[in-house]
């Protein structure tokens, strides 16, 4: 069994530019959660996406957008960067059945720094 | 808002011995889920142990084991035999059940637990 995949697992930014974060889900899951940890916190919630649409969206500006491909696959993409989306972004995977036990399967995420 | 918070920024304790993390959170559905997850240096978030709301019973995972008391809002983490290898950053986490509700959790801000040999 496969697990989540994320990458790059480091990049560098300067503000204004764009980036594409992108995941894999581990293997039978058909719903991918993205979030952003700041240094020292906790997690927030950016959205999620099932079934190739958006599923839910935390307190993130239009600016964070992302995809989900057939294969379950995801991509977080954020337009003009500031200095505050400096974090590690974590994706997280899960299986929409009756059997789900609301637990989430982490990726290792990608650390961006915005210069 | 439906917060989750960890009074203890950091915390510390001697190999074998036990320690207690603390959480409260805030909600107003019925049933819902809570986690305590486990992020060590390597940064990938580990599942210890998760609890059901609709359940009484406290769930119990090997050395890890919670006391959730549903009235009160509180889910503690306790994890005995406390091992060099449990250092890490500790996050309490609250989801609704069912539905669209899968796979958006609420974390609190962590507790930094230290193990001493």
């Amino acid at each position: 069994e496969t697990g989540v995949t994320q990458s790059p697992t480091h990049l560098i930014k300067t503000r204004g530019q764009q980036v594409t974060l992108r995941c894999s889900s581990q293997s039978g899951h058909n719903t991918v959660s993205w979030y952003q940890q700041a240094l020292g916190q906790g997690p927030q919630f950016i959205f999620q996406y099932y079934r190739e649409e958006e599923n839910g969206r935390g307190n993130f500006p239009p600016r964070f957008s992302g995809l989900q491909f057939p294969n379950y696959s995801s991509e977080l993409n954020v337009n003009a960067l500031e200095l505050d989306d400096s974090a590690l972004y974590l994706c997280a995977s899960t299986s929409r059945t009756g059997a789900n036990t609301g637990e989430l399967f982490f990726g290792e995420g990608s650390r961006l720094t915005v210069l | 808002a439906q917060t989750v918070t960890q009074s203890q920024p950091e915390m510390s304790v001697q190999e074998a011995e036990t320690v207690t993390l603390s959480c409260t959170y805030d909600t107003s559905e019925n049933n819902y889920y809570l986690f305590w997850y486990k992020q060590p240096p390597s940064r990938q978030m580990i599942l210890v142990i998760r609890q059901e709301a609709y359940k009484q019973q406290n769930a119990t995972e090997n050395r890890f084991s919670v006391n959730f008391q549903k009235a009160a809002k509180s889910f503690s983490l306790k994890i005995s035999d406390s091992q060099l290898g449990d250092t890490a950053m500790y996050f309490c986490a609250r989801a609704n059940a069912g539905g669209t509700s899968y796979g958006k959790l609420t974390f609190g801000q962590g507790t930094i637990l230290t193990v001493h040999p």
